[in-house]
């Protein structure tokens, strides 16, 4: 298993409820990314890491959302009181780090969590 | 403001012939990224072609090229001989300076279909 990987791959869940989502980096990539996709659209950049540090938080929609990221490693992006809107395939990736826009920065994805808020 | 501009939707193309989609972007850092990725209907991304503000020369990957024309701030991807298998949503995505903003943008998107 060298590649990105998320879990669940689905998850169904009530409208108001808290839910966890979890993405494993390839090893040794530094820079971890969420995206969200909702149905036909493009990626929408809701946080970055580097290492542990998230220097940018700028795309986390509202506080409901928060992400953490432990050992530099897995990270986990929880969604508090879940709404209908929320409802998106939220995709991982990682990357080796940070690179003056070299080809280091290209940037490899899970296959994405597909969430469904009732 | 928008980053990344893909003005076609989506796109018809016969198989084996090339097809050209469309990519502008807009910043003001003489140091950036460009990057295409492929995603076909199993959600998966896949990094196709990579260019570099100060490359010299058109990125290539095979069957892939990018027209770079930096003044014009486009970075259209060409298929070449296309293949069944390139139907897919083909994304555009930009990175800026890493020192001071490290996230990647992407465009919405455009759909490709090659058709038999």
């Amino acid at each position: 298993g060298a590649g990105v990987s998320q879990s669940p791959s689905n998850k169904v869940t009530e409208k108001g409820k808290d839910v966890e989502l979890r993405c494993d980096p390839i090893s040794g990539h530094t820079a971890l990314y969420w995206y969200r996709q909702r149905l036909g659209q493009g990626l929408e950049f809701l946080i970055y890491f580097q290492g542990n540090s998230a220097p940018d938080k700028s795309g986390l929609p509202s506080d409901r959302f928060s992400a953490e990221r432990t050992g530099e490693s897995v990270s986990t992006l929880t969604i508090q009181r879940t709404q209908q809107e929320d409802s998106a395939v939220y995709l991982c990736a990682s990357s080796l780090g940070h690179r003056r826009t070299s080809r280091y920065n290209e940037q490899f994805f899970g296959p994405g969590t597909r969430l469904t808020v009732l | 403001a928008q980053k990344i501009t893909q003005t076609q939707p989506g796109m018809f193309v016969q198989e084996k012939e090339a097809v050209t989609l469309d990519c502008t972007y807009d910043t003001s850092d003489p140091s950036y990224g460009l990057f295409w990725y492929k995603q076909p209907s199993s959600g998966e991304m896949i990094f196709l072609i990579y260019q570099g503000s100060y490359d010299q020369q058109n990125a290539t990957e095979g069957r892939y090229s990018l027209n770079f024309q930096k003044a014009r701030k486009s970075a259209n991807l060409v298929i070449s001989a296309s293949q069944l298998g390139d139907s897919a949503m083909y994304f555009c995505a930009m990175r800026e300076s890493p020192y001071n903003n490290n996230d990647m943008r992407f465009g919405a998107g455009t759909r490709l279909t090659v058709k038999p």
